[in-house]
C-alpha cells in the first residue's frame, strides 16, 4: 500500500528544546516530498524536497531527504511556543496523482 | 499577494439548504484544489482544477458540485448535505498542476445539522 508514516504522532517539549520529526514513505514513483505546518486552519508550506542529501533550511527549521532509505526528517532548533502545530509531510508521486498524506505529528511546545 | 482567500470562515446549514463556498487567489496559479479535513486527520482531496478544467474528481458525492468560473476563482456548491459532511473545507492553489507547493486558504468550517 502506498503510504506515508510519520513519527512520533505527538510530542511535548519545552521551549528551547530541539526536536526531530520523522517521515517515511514507500516508493511507488517519487517526485517530491513536502513539509507543511498546520496550526489552526491553513496548512503552511515549509519545504519541498526532491534530491537526497541536500538540506533545506529556513531559520530554525531544516529538513533533509534520504531517497535510498525512503525517509525525511524535519528539525526544529530552539523551539518556541509558536512552533506548536501539526506537521504534515505529503509525498508527491508525480504523474499528477494526488498527494499521499501521513497522519501528521502534533507538536506542543510548553513555555 | 500570496494568499488564498476563502469565504465564509464558518457555515452552519441544514440538510435541505443550498450554499456555496468560495475561494480566490491572485497568484496566477493554474491549479486549484478542494480538500476536506476531519479533526485529527490529514486533508483529503476532493477535486482538482487544472487550467480551469476539472481534472480530478475523487469519487465525491454529487451533493458537492465544484465550479471554476475563471483562473482566480473556485466555488464549491453544496446541496442536501449529510451531518457526516461536517468538516473543514480547504481550498488550495499551486503554480502548476504538479501537486507541488500548494498554498492553502484558512478553510471553511462547515457544520451540517
Amino acid at each position: 500500500e502506498d503510504k506515508v508514516v510519520q513519527s512520533p504522532l505527538s510530542l511535548v517539549v519545552h521551549e528551547g528544546d530541539t526536536v526531530t520529526l520523522n517521515c517515511s514513505y514507500e516508493v511507488t514513483n517519487f517526485r517530491s516530498l513536502l513539509w507543511y505546518k498546520q496550526e489552526k486552519k491553513a496548512p503552511t508550506f515549509l519545504f519541498m524536497l526532491t534530491s537526497s542529501g541536500i538540506e533545506k533550511k529556513s531559520g530554525r527549521l531544516s529538513s533533509i531527504l534520504d531517497k535510498k532509505e525512503l525517509f525525511s526528517i524535519l528539525n526544529i532548533t530552539a523551539t518556541q511556543t509558536g512552533d506548536s502545530a501539526v506537521y504534515l509531510c505529503p509525498r508527491n508521486a508525480g504523474n499528477n496523482r494526488k498527494l499521499i498524506w501521513g497522519l501528521g505529528t502534533s507538536l506542543a511546545v510548553n513555555p | 499577494d500570496t494568499e488564498v482567500t476563502q469565504t465564509p470562515k464558518h457555515l452552519v446549514m441544514g440538510m435541505t439548504n443550498k450554499k456555496s463556498l468560495k475561494c480566490e487567489q491572485h497568484m496566477g496559479h493554474r491549479a486549484m484544489y478542494w480538500y476536506k479535513q476531519k479533526a485529527k486527520k490529514p486533508p483529503e482531496l476532493m477535486f482538482v482544477y487544472s487550467y480551469e478544467k476539472l481534472s480530478i474528481n475523487e469519487s465525491v458525492p454529487s451533493r458537492f458540485s465544484p465550479e471554476c468560473p475563471n483562473s482566480s476563482l473556485l466555488n464549491l456548491h453544496l446541496h442536501a448535505l449529510q451531518p457526516e459532511d461536517s468538516a473543514l473545507y480547504l481550498c488550495a492553489s499551486s503554480p502548476l498542476p504538479t501537486n507541488e507547493k500548494l498554498f492553502f486558504g484558512s478553510g471553511t468550517q462547515l457544520s451540517v445539522l
